[in-house]
């Protein structure tokens, strides 16, 4: 398995433009999500799925959209990129059981807003 | 709503030395987890706790759920400078879909000086 995986690892994007964020998973996991990391902020949660055709928005959704057509993927858009969306993203995904479980975190894509 | 602090946010130690960090929430939480985020990296599942006053082992980390499942601890005993890093905490959060969401606490940095 291949995991959690994240394209791209690095993007350098100018304020107003668009773009997504890739995310895919092996696992067969019916929850995935995106999480940003700022320095001393820790993790936040942006957005979550339960399968696919259900997403929901997290604790800092403003400024970005996500669909799920299939379980294998969860991509996240950035409609009209601001400085303020440097940060660093990760996707995760788990199995959903009532106990919560392990979470597999993908490797991270690295964004910087000019 | 629901946070968590961790405390402290930074810590250096010797190498052979022991180190705490702790997490402490302003509600009950049903469970917590740990996570360790070495530099660079992406965050992996270390543990989770559901009982109150519940101790788990994992070598030389020691994990703590407090009685009143407010609050948690980790604690690595000897350390070596395989433990560099960051450590989370994360509770639960139910979500609008009925999916339990993972909110995480700051981090605590740990730099191990060989």
């Amino acid at each position: 398995n291949a995991g959690v995986t994240q394209t791209p690892k690095f993007q350098v994007l100018k304020t107003g433009q668009s773009m997504t964020l890739q995310c895919a998973q092996d696992m067969n996991h019916e929850y995935m999500s995106w999480y940003r990391q700022d320095p001393g902020m820790g993790l936040r949660l942006i957005h979550y799925s339960v399968g696919a055709g259900i997403t929901d928005q997290g604790e800092v959704p403003n400024g970005y959209n996500v669909s799920r057509s299939t379980t294998e993927d969860f991509p996240l858009r950035l409609l009209s990129a601001a400085p303020s969306q440097t940060s660093v993203y990760f996707c995760a995904s788990r199995k959903i059981r009532q106990d919560v479980g392990t979470q597999y975190f993908g490797p991270g894509t690295r964004l910087l807003v000019l | 709503g629901q946070q968590v602090m961790q405390i402290p946010q930074y810590q250096h130690v010797q190498e052979g030395e022991d180190f705490t960090t702790y997490c402490n929430s302003s509600t009950t939480l049903s469970n917590i987890q740990w996570y360790k985020q070495r530099p660079g990296g992406h965050p992996v599942f270390l543990i989770q706790l559901v009982k109150s006053g519940e101790v788990k082992k994992q070598k030389r980390l020691t994990f703590q759920f407090g009685e009143a499942k407010k609050n948690s601890s980790l604690h690595i005993t000897a350390t070596q400078t395989t433990d560099v890093g960051t450590y989370f905490c994360a509770g639960i959060r139910s979500g609008l879909t009925g999916a339990n969401n993972l909110f995480f606490g700051t981090g605590t940095r740990l730099t191990v000086i060989p």
